[in-house]
């Protein structure tokens, strides 16, 4: 499978607990994306890597969510004392190329948060 | 702020029909315009996307109408298969702030009645 890999697909946690996703994007792009997806909303951007630099970020993105990219391969997602309006479907895409170009995203991490 | 607004809701077609999902948005510099398809359990998928050059966008059954004066865009499927039953969400990007991300509109759920 060539496609945006997320894991896990699902993710139960506690209040106030630390989560941590991982996205492995498809080989040879170079833009990686994490989109925040509650039911019955469209995705809302978070952040956006082009190879290792985080060059943008939600003006809406908590500080207590931090994201890496390390050497331009995986990328990472980590919530910090998670709170229960934290929950929804993380969405990892990549592209490759300049800008407008098409996204292809991966199948999501569920997280819940009780 | 719901930066693009998507109606309606839900739509239920027969096999055959041809649903309309129309899309609306205020930001001048939005250049770019796509639309996404999400089946449960799995991330959007690119379908068709147009620029503001150009009032009309075919691909197979999918056609894209774009009306810059008004702000406006939708999607038209035609002789529409139960296939096709998903969440479409129109989506926008543009120049300046958020050039690297899309906007996403609520999503439309879709049913074609065999």
């Amino acid at each position: 499978d060539t496609g945006v890999s997320q894991n896990p697909r699902h993710k139960i946690t506690k209040r106030g607990q630390n989560v941590t996703f991982r996205c492995d994007p498809i080989s040879e792009h170079n833009r990686l994306y994490w989109y925040r997806q509650t039911l019955g909303q469209g995705p809302e951007f978070l952040t956006y890597f082009q190879n290792e630099a985080q060059l943008e970020k939600s003006r809406l993105l908590s500080d207590r969510f931090s994201a890496e990219r390390p050497k331009g391969s995986f990328s990472t997602l980590e919530i910090q004392r998670t709170e229960q309006g934290d929950s929804a479907m993380y969405l990892c895409a990549s592209s490759v190329g300049q800008g407008n170009e098409k996204l292809f995203f991966g199948s999501g991490t569920q997280l819940s948060v009780l | 702020q719901q930066q693009v607004k998507q109606s309606p809701q839900s739509l239920i077609v027969q096999k055959g029909g041809i649903p309309i999902i129309n899309c609306a948005y205020e930001n001048t510099a939005f250049d770019y315009f796509p639309w996404y398809q999400q089946f449960p359990g799995k991330g959007p998928a690119l379908l068709i996307a147009i620029r503001p050059d150009v009032s009309e966008k075919k691909e197979g059954r999918f056609t894209i109408s774009f009306n810059k004066s008004a702000k406006q865009f939708s999607l038209h499927i035609m002789d529409s298969q139960p296939g096709d039953s998903a969440t479409y969400f129109c989506a926008a990007q543009g120049r300046g702030y958020g050039a690297n991300n899309l906007f996403f509109g609520t999503g439309t759920r879709l049913t074609v009645i065999p």
